[in-house]
């Protein structure tokens, strides 16, 4: 079945950056576009941009802009979302995800990114 | 930038109530509107994609609507595990934008 799995959770100190993995596993990792959301805690979802992962292209939210970077190794399925410059407003569940209507609409499990001093 | 608004906010409904929850985009979207479910501390599900098509798997009892700027989504007959936030989200034009979400409780 269709699957995306995260890197585990990530403690980083402010002005620090972090890097996410989402391994794909159960359909063909370039037939669809991999997108990037976060929930900080008690907050709604946001979504950060897509990597079409068969050309490397991306697409950030504007509030991302020159923060965030999202690429893939589609030798190993995997897509990487790394956010620089964090802050305590960083501090949230972030999660990679189809959106594709022909896709199976899964989310990986979450990651949960930390911001303290 | 598209911006979503869901009305209501939050509301309280019994087992067994119809309930609809609108979601409005600032520009039309065609149909190029999902609808998706969370529970507390897990990871949101997809419902309905296509502004009204159901994703495999989702009870009947749910059901989209809606096309341009107004959508709707529609629990036909409340049940104890439907009890969640409910977000909407354009995907029509980058960037992708959610809604604020629509908490769900028992009355």
């Amino acid at each position: 079945q269709v699957q995306l799995v995260q890197s585990g959770a990530e403690v980083e100190k402010p002005g620090a950056s972090v890097k996410v993995s989402c391994k794909a596993s159960g359909y063909t990792f370039t037939d669809y576009y991999l997108h990037w959301v976060r929930q900080a805690p008690g907050q709604g979802l946001e979504w950060m941009g897509w990597i079409h992962t068969n050309s490397g292209g991306t697409h950030y939210a504007h509030n991302f802009h020159g923060r965030v970077t999202m690429t893939r190794d589609t030798s190993i399925s995997t897509a990487y979302m790394e956010l620089s410059s964090l802050g305590s407003d960083d501090t949230a569940l972030y999660y990679c995800l189809l959106l594709a209507p022909s896709s199976s609409g899964v989310w990986g499990q979450g990651t949960t990114v930390t911001v303290s001093s | 930038d598209i911006q979503m608004t869901q009305s209501p906010s939050a509301m309280s409904a019994s087992v067994g109530d119809r309930v609809t929850i609108t979601c409005r985009a600032s520009q039309g979207i065609s149909n190029d509107l999902a609808w998706f479910q969370q529970k507390p501390g897990t990871v949101p599900k997809r419902l309905i994609y296509a502004a009204s098509t159901l994703q495999s798997g989702v009870p009947s009892r749910f059901s989209g609507g809606g096309s341009g700027t107004e959508f709707t989504l529609t629990i036909s007959s409340l049940q104890p595990e439907d009890f969640a936030t409910y977000y909407c989200l354009q995907y029509n034009n980058s960037p992708f934008t959610f809604g604020p979400g629509t908490k769900v409780d028992i009355k």
